[in-house]
């Protein structure tokens, strides 16, 4: 069964980083583009970033574009993301996702970022 | 950036009535890359269909999906009490992926 366990969330104060991590199982993880997306509080899903399955193809929306990096280690099946001069507007549900040609067709249940002094 | 624009922002209807959600794009989506998910309350989205037109797996038969181009609907032939819920749109055809705002599905 698939399973992407996602990490790393926290409290942090504007402009400072954090590391987040997703952790898959129950499939071949370096065959498969891996995205994040995030929710705010009560608002609609934003597409972060997506990386290719061998990491060679990268992405990021224009808004985390410059403090955002995706990084993937197929040896230990696992996603990160890492994030630097965080805003307030950073605040939201971190989910990565599967992606396939049947879209993100597995989640992982999120982790919450909350920036704030 | 393809924006996606959903419709109604809120559609108040009843158990076993017939619900339908439309999704409009700014521009053609390549290859009918257009997906439907629904999210309930503290849940992570769910795939329900993928191509405009194919149910993910375990999704039931209720759920159908059609258009193409810059118009698409997802239609809810008999809705069940699980069914109210946030449905989004996506377009995974283009980079950046976006997605629409969502229509709310709550009970009349």
């Amino acid at each position: 069964e698939v399973h992407l366990v996602e990490s790393g969330g926290g409290l942090v104060k504007p402009g400072g980083s954090l590391r987040l991590s997703c952790a898959a199982s129950g499939f071949i993880f370096s065959s498969y583009s891996i995205n994040w997306v995030r929710q705010a509080p009560g608002k609609g899903l934003e597409w972060v970033s997506s990386i290719s399955s061998s990491g060679n193809f990268i992405y990021y929306a224009d808004s985390v574009k410059g403090r955002f990096t995706i990084s993937r280690d197929n040896a230990k099946n696992s996603l990160y993301l890492q994030m630097n001069n965080l805003r307030a507007e950073d605040t939201a549900v971190y989910y990565c996702a599967r992606a396939s040609i049947e879209a993100f067709d597995y989640w992982g249940q999120g982790t919450l970022v909350a920036v704030s002094s | 950036e393809i924006v996606l624009t959903q419709s109604p922002g809120t559609l108040s209807l009843s158990p076993g009535e017939r619900a339908t959600l439309s999704c409009r794009a700014s521009q053609s989506i390549s290859s009918n890359y257009l997906a439907w998910y629904q999210q309930k309350p503290g849940q992570a989205p769910r795939l329900l269909i993928f191509g405009a037109s194919s149910r993910a797996t375990g999704i039931p038969d209720r759920f159908g999906g059609s258009g193409s181009g810059t118009d698409f609907t997802l239609t809810i032939s008999r809705l069940e009490p699980e069914d109210f819920a946030v449905y989004y749109c996506q377009q995974y055809g283009n980079s950046p992926r976006t997605f629409g705002q969502g229509t709310k599905l709550e009970i009349k």
